[in-house]
C-alpha cells in the first residue's frame, strides 16, 4: 500500500527565515496531497493541497511544490513567525482510497524562535 | 455552522473492556473518517463511511469497528481494549461531493487504557 515519509522530524528556525518540509510517497498513482497543521492541543486544520496535474501551489506565505517523477513533495513556509509553531503533516490518498481515506506522515514539529 | 462534534472528550478504560466513541459531522456532509492519533506513529487511519456503508479500511485488527447512521452520525466501537490502544481518536468530516478533499476534524476522543 501507499507509504509516505516525513523530514524532518523537527524543525527549529528563527522569526523571518523559512522552512522546508519534504515528503515521499511509495504509489505513482496517488493524485492528491494536502498538508495539515496541529496546533498543541487543537485539531489538525488544512493550510494548503495539490492535486498531481499541478506542479506547484503558493497561498500567501506558504507554497507546495510537486515533483510527480522523483515521487516528492515539500511544504515551503516564508517569512516564518512565531504563530508557525505547530506540528505539520503531510499526506496523500491512498491506492483506491478516497478523500476521506489519506495515509499520513509521521509529522514535523517546527518551532520558530523569535 | 458548527463543526465536528466527538464525544466523549476524555475516556479512561481498563484492559479488556470496550469503548464506544461518536462523532456528529458538520452539517450536510456525508463522508466521516475515523484516524488514531499516537505521538510514535502519528495519524492512522481507521475507517472511512459514506452514506450508512463502509468504503475504506485501514491496517487495524477485527476489535476495531465502525458503523454510520442515516444522519451520517458515527461510532466507532474497540473491543477488549489494549494498554497499546491509548490514542487521541480523532473524526473527520468532508464533503466529497464537492470534491474539494478538505477534512474537518473534530477536537478527538482520548482514550487512556490502564
Amino acid at each position: 500500500g501507499e507509504n509516505v515519509e516525513q523530514h524532518p522530524s523537527t524543525l527549529s528556525v528563527q522569526e523571518g527565515d523559512s522552512a522546508v518540509i519534504k515528503c515521499t510517497y511509495s504509489d505513482s498513482a496517488s493524485n492528491y496531497f494536502p498538508w495539515y497543521k496541529q496546533e498543541l492541543g487543537k485539531r489538525p486544520q488544512l493550510i494548503i493541497d495539490i492535486r498531481s496535474n499541478v506542479g506547484e501551489k503558493k497561498d500567501q506565505r506558504i507554497a507546495v511544490t510537486l515533483n510527480k517523477t522523483a515521487k516528492h513533495f515539500s511544504l515551503h513556509i516564508t517569512e516564518t513567525q512565531p504563530e508557525d509553531s505547530a506540528v505539520y503533516f503531510c499526506a496523500a490518498v491512498a491506492p483506491g482510497g478516497s478523500q476521506g481515506n489519506l495515509i499520513f506522515g509521521k509529522g514535523t514539529k517546527l518551532s520558530v524562535k523569535p | 455552522k458548527a463543526g465536528v462534534t466527538q464525544t466523549p472528550r476524555y475516556l479512561i478504560k481498563t484492559r479488556g473492556q470496550q469503548v464506544t466513541l461518536s462523532c456528529s459531522p458538520i452539517s450536510g456532509h456525508r463522508s466521516v473518517s475515523w484516524y488514531q492519533q499516537t505521538p510514535g506513529q502519528g495519524l492512522q487511519f481507521l475507517f472511512e463511511y459514506f452514506s450508512e456503508t463502509q468504503r475504506n479500511k485501514g491496517n487495524f485488527p477485527g476489535r476495531f469497528s465502525g458503523r454510520q447512521f442515516s444522519n451520517s452520525r458515527s461510532e466507532m466501537n474497540v473491543s477488549t481494549l489494549e494498554l497499546g490502544d491509548s490514542a487521541l481518536y480523532l473524526c473527520a468530516s468532508s464533503l466529497i461531493e464537492r470534491g474539494t478533499g478538505e477534512l474537518f476534524f473534530g477536537e478527538g476522543s482520548r482514550l487512556t487504557v490502564l
